[in-house]
């Protein structure tokens, strides 16, 4: 099946930019594959941000951003607040199943 | 508001079976694809099957294929996942999901935990 692959962890000082991105094994990540993202801190399920590449859910905060960026989707942070720390996962529509990627651990520092 | 109560998770030996529910409010529920996904302790998230409004359109991850069944009753606004064979691997927190509009995976359960041991 599809391997879905995230950045393990970045970090990213407050008030700055950050992109994370989602790449597939099978080719370049398009409008179809339906990119999704997802927050999750500790403890908790986790919550939808974007949808669809670029749609943002009607709670998602404006500084979310959805793309996609050389043959991956890309989840863009910018004015990042420590609220922001977090578990963050793709997820992708494979033609049948859908997969997620491997998350990525985002620090505020 | 829409609610996503998931129930069922227990202790299971290598081999057993289990069902576990999610009980949805708050929307038409017959109206919209549902999803479980897992996640084991201290991993990451696992897509593990979908399910139409109409209960057609399933599809499965590959790991659970011709063991795991989801299912719908739309009488009673619950999703289910008839879980036979269950592994060690299959210990992990199970979470009902609602897909929305454009394939958005927008609300989730609270989750329940499933632990196969012995």
């Amino acid at each position: 099946q599809t391997v879905v692959t995230q950045e393990p962890s970045l970090t990213v000082s407050p008030g700055g930019t950050v992109t994370l991105t989602c790449a597939s094994s099978t080719g370049a990540v398009t409008s179809g594959s339906y990119p999704n993202w997802f927050q999750q801190k500790p403890g908790q399920a986790p919550r939808a941000l974007i949808y669809s590449t670029t749609y943002k859910h009607s709670w998602t905060p404006a500084r979310f951003s959805g793309s996609l960026l050389g043959g991956k989707a890309a989840l863009t942070l910018s004015g990042v607040q420590p609220d922001d720390e977090a578990e963050y996962y793709c997820l992708l529509f494979c033609g049948g199943p859908w997969v997620f990627g491997g998350g990525t651990k985002l620090t505020v520092l | 508001e829409v609610q996503l109560v998931e129930s069922g998770g227990d202790l299971v030996q290598p081999g057993g079976s289990l069902r576990i529910s999610c009980a949805a409010s708050g929307f038409t529920f017959s109206n919209f694809f549902m999803s479980w996904v897992r996640q084991a302790p201290g991993k990451g998230l696992e897509w593990v099957a979908k399910i139409r409004g109409d209960g057609s359109d399933i599809e499965y991850v590959d790991s659970v294929k011709g063991r795991f069944t989801i299912s719908r009753d739309n009488a009673k606004n619950s999703l289910y996942l008839q879980m036979n064979g269950l592994r060690a691997e299959d210990t992990a927190v199970y979470y009902c999901a609602k897909f929305g509009v454009e394939w958005g995976l927008d609300f989730w359960g609270q989750g329940t935990l499933v632990t196969v041991s012995s």
